[in-house]
């Protein structure tokens, strides 16, 4: 069985400052980890992933996430926030060896202010 | 371009009222899915298929029939819809669906609808 657990449903954050979205994971096997972008009226957009590679993942738009496995987590970071980062923001998980079965987490909606 | 397409983009309907959501994807991807999105729940599988005539239930699978006779079409029945069925619905899809190596789902844009 394979949980995500997002904390916080929104977070909002001043332009300019550090963004962290939060994602704790619950695999009984070793997980493969996503991080999806949805804007406004549109579908999801794959932002980056862990497939047991390197633990820090650099993705798109300058996001990037580090597994880390003694925490079970996988935070979405950025160093600084832009009024086009907007979006909701959805963790998932998936077991290895079933990579196309997706777990989604609930959301984390993302407001960037002036 | 490379996508997946729905159709329709909203749909407003009537309890019990049959309908079908289309999803086609031109990528020759063998894994189709399909989700619902209701907030403070995020996305929910419903059914999944990994290759023609081969679809399987995924979490909520109640209230929804899927068919998968060609490769790249996955459409989406409600038989007899109910308003608890309004919702947000996305189609996805993937390359491969296992073998241990991850193959990124592509969404569609979403179909929003509302049963009254």
């Amino acid at each position: 069985a394979q949980s995500v657990t997002q904390l916080g449903s929104h977070v909002s954050v001043s332009e300019g400052a550090l963004v962290l979205l939060r994602c704790n994971y619950s695999s009984s096997v070793p997980p493969y980890l996503f991080w999806y972008v949805q804007y406004p009226n549109q579908g999801l957009q794959l932002l980056l992933k862990y497939t047991s590679a390197a633990t820090l993942v650099k993705g798109i738009n300058g996001f990037e996430a580090e597994f880390k496995k003694s925490e079970t987590s996988f935070h979405l970071t950025k160093p600084s926030a832009h009024m086009s980062d907007a979006a909701e923001y959805f963790c998932a998980v998936s077991a290895t060896g079933t990579a196309s079965k997706l777990t989604f987490g609930t959301g984390t909606r993302l407001q960037v202010t002036l | 371009e490379a996508q997946v397409t729905q159709n329709p983009r909203y749909l407003i309907t009537v309890t019990g009222k049959k309908l079908t959501v289309t999803c086609s994807q031109n990528m020759n991807h063998e894994y189709m899915s399909w989700y619902r999105q209701d907030p403070g729940l995020g996305l929910r599988q419903i059914y999944y298929s990994m290759n023609v005539e081969v679809t399987d239930k995924g979490d909520v699978p109640e209230g929804y029939k899927v068919s998968r006779k060609e490769k790249r079409n996955f459409p989406l029945i409600l038989e007899s819809p109910s308003p608890n069925q309004t919702s947000l619905y996305f189609c996805a899809s993937s390359l491969n669906p296992s073998g241990g190596i991850y193959n990124e789902q592509f969404f569609g844009p979403g179909t929003r609808l509302t049963v009254l």
